[in-house]
């Protein structure tokens, strides 16, 4: 597609609820990665793709995040059991190729994020 | 990472020049300055990128100092919609790892 798509645009969860998360990167975009932003704050790293290996996996918070990208396309970040100060914006980005060559090549481009309220 | 330096807000008059300095002054010699900007409730946007040269594209201009321990964003024609949060960020050469976003400045324009 033209850009990175995620969705819900916005989430409510109580309390302990699962939730799952979707992002569309640009076609042919190697490298997918996740981030947290929390209000007022810059984003913070979650984990990263490239392809459908998960290279990265530092900044998830706790066991309770997971990410897949199975195929190498769409991402999916799920957190089990929601806890209040997981309320953030979750972005997605993707750059077109993972590492190496041109460092224009590298440039992220981000979606608009998915807003988790949790309850 | 080399860590980068931003005040914390500026305000800039509509139509003037809106220049976002930034300070980075343990970067290494493979590592690019990437400027980000982010308006309220979407997600950043890739501005412009440089490694020693002073570089100018359709959005943007960013000036490097000779020794590469800062940076000045200059935006010639600021509008009402530059309105944002502007991240300074810098970045090996060829990395295809995670950007690391500071605090970034929030630049105001007035009318």
């Amino acid at each position: 597609g033209a850009g990175v798509s995620q969705s819900p645009r916005y989430k409510v969860a109580k309390r302990g609820q699962d939730v799952a998360l979707r992002c569309d990167p640009i076609s042919g975009h190697v490298s997918l990665f996740w981030y947290q932003q929390a209000l007022g704050q810059g984003p913070e790293f979650l984990t990263y793709f490239q392809n459908e290996a998960q290279l990265d996996k530092s900044g998830l918070p706790s066991d309770r995040f997971f990410a897949e990208r199975p195929e190498g396309s769409v991402s999916t970040l799920k957190i089990q059991r929601t806890q209040q100060e997981d309320s953030a914006v979750y972005l997605c980005a993707s750059s077109l190729i993972g590492g190496g060559r041109s460092s224009g090549a590298n440039v992220l481009t981000f979606g608009a994020g998915s807003r988790l309220t949790v309850l | 990472d080399a860590k980068t330096t931003q005040p914390p807000s500026m305000d800039c008059a509509e139509g003037r020049a809106a220049n976002l300095p930034c300070n980075h002054s343990t970067i290494s010699g493979n590592e690019y300055v990437y400027w980000y900007r982010q308006i309220h409730s979407q997600g950043p946007q890739y501005i412009i990128h440089g490694l020693k040269n002073n570089e100018t594209n359709e959005m943007a201009s960013l000036i490097i100092t000779e020794d590469r321990k800062s940076s000045t964003l200059i935006l010639p024609h600021a509008t009402l919609r530059d309105t944002a949060v502007y991240y300074c960020i810098v970045r090996p050469s060829g990395s295809a790892r995670q950007l690391t976003f500071g605090s970034g400045t929030q630049l105001t324009v007035l009318p």
